[in-house]
C-alpha cells in the first residue's frame, strides 16, 4: 500500500502569501498524484490531476508539481475563500490512498 | 454538472448491516468507476472499494469479507453494504466517481458525504 505523508498539517496564512504543500508517497508513483479542497460540510473538490495539471475551472493560483515520490500544492496569493483542508491522493495502485490532509487557515 | 447525492442509515447498532446508496445526476453511467470512501472522526481518508458499470468490483483487501458493491444501471445508481459493523465502522462515508485517464483513473467528483455512527 502507498502511504502518502502530507506537510505541514497546518498553517495560517495571511491573504495574498504563497502557501506551499507538500506530499510524499512511500514509492514511486509516477505523476498518479491529485490534490482536493475540501470545505466543512462540502464535498471535496478536485483543483489538480496527475501531479500538474489544472482541472477545469479551477482558480490559476492553485499549482501542482512534482513526480516520482514528491510532490506539491502551491496556492499563489492565497484568498479568504481559500481557507480549506486540502489532501493529496493516489491513483498508481490499488488500494486507493489519501494524504493525511493540510487545513490552512487564514490570518 | 456531475452530482453524486447519497442516502442511508445514519445510526447502527453492533452487528448489523450498514446500507448506503448513491445516486448519478448528469453525464454518463458508463465507462466509470463507482467508489466508496470513508473518514474515521479524526482520521485520514480509506478507501473502500468501487465498482464499474459491468459490475466489475476491487476491494479493499481489509474490508472485503464485510463489504458488497453493487450497481442498479437502470437508475445511475450505487451502493454499499458493510456487514457486522463496529464501532470502528463509524466514519463520514462518501461516494465518488473515477474517471479514465488514459491507462488510468482519478476520482473528479465526490458526494457531500454521510455521517454514519455505530453505538449500542
Amino acid at each position: 500500500e502507498v502511504v502518502l505523508t502530507q506537510s505541514p498539517d497546518f498553517q495560517s496564512v495571511t491573504p495574498k502569501e504563497k502557501v506551499t504543500i507538500t506530499c510524499r508517497a512511500s514509492q514511486s508513483i509516477g505523476a498518479d498524484l491529485h490534490w482536493y479542497q475540501q470545505k466543512p460540510h462540502q464535498s471535496p473538490k478536485l483543483l489538480i490531476k496527475y501531479a500538474s495539471q489544472s482541472f477545469s475551472g479551477v482558480p490559476s493560483r492553485f499549482r501542482g508539481s512534482g513526480s516520482g515520490t514528491d510532490f506539491t500544492l502551491t496556492i499563489n496569493s492565497l484568498e479568504a475563500e481559500d481557507a480549506a483542508t486540502y489532501f493529496c491522493h493516489q491513483s498508481n495502485s490499488l488500494p486507493l490512498t489519501f494524504g493525511g490532509g493540510t487545513k490552512v487557515e487564514i490570518k | 454538472q456531475v452530482q453524486l447525492q447519497q442516502w442511508g442509515a445514519g445510526l447502527l447498532k453492533p452487528s448489523e448491516t450498514l446500507s448506503l446508496s448513491c445516486a448519478v445526476y448528469g453525464g454518463s453511467f458508463s465507462d466509470y468507476y463507482w467508489t466508496w470512501i470513508r473518514q474515521p472522526p479524526g482520521k485520514g481518508l480509506e478507501w473502500i472499494g468501487e465498482i464499474n458499470h459491468n459490475g466489475g468490483t476491487n476491494y479493499k483487501s481489509s474490508l472485503k469479507s464485510r463489504v458488497t458493491i453493487s450497481v442498479d444501471t437502470s437508475k445511475n445508481q450505487f451502493s454499499l453494504k458493510v456487514n457486522s459493523v463496529t464501532a470502528a465502522d463509524t466514519a463520514v462515508y462518501y461516494c465518488a466517481r473515477r474517471t479514465r485517464h488514459g491507462s488510468g483513473w482519478y476520482i473528479d467528483y465526490w458526494s457531500q458525504g454521510t455521517r454514519v455512527t455505530v453505538s449500542s
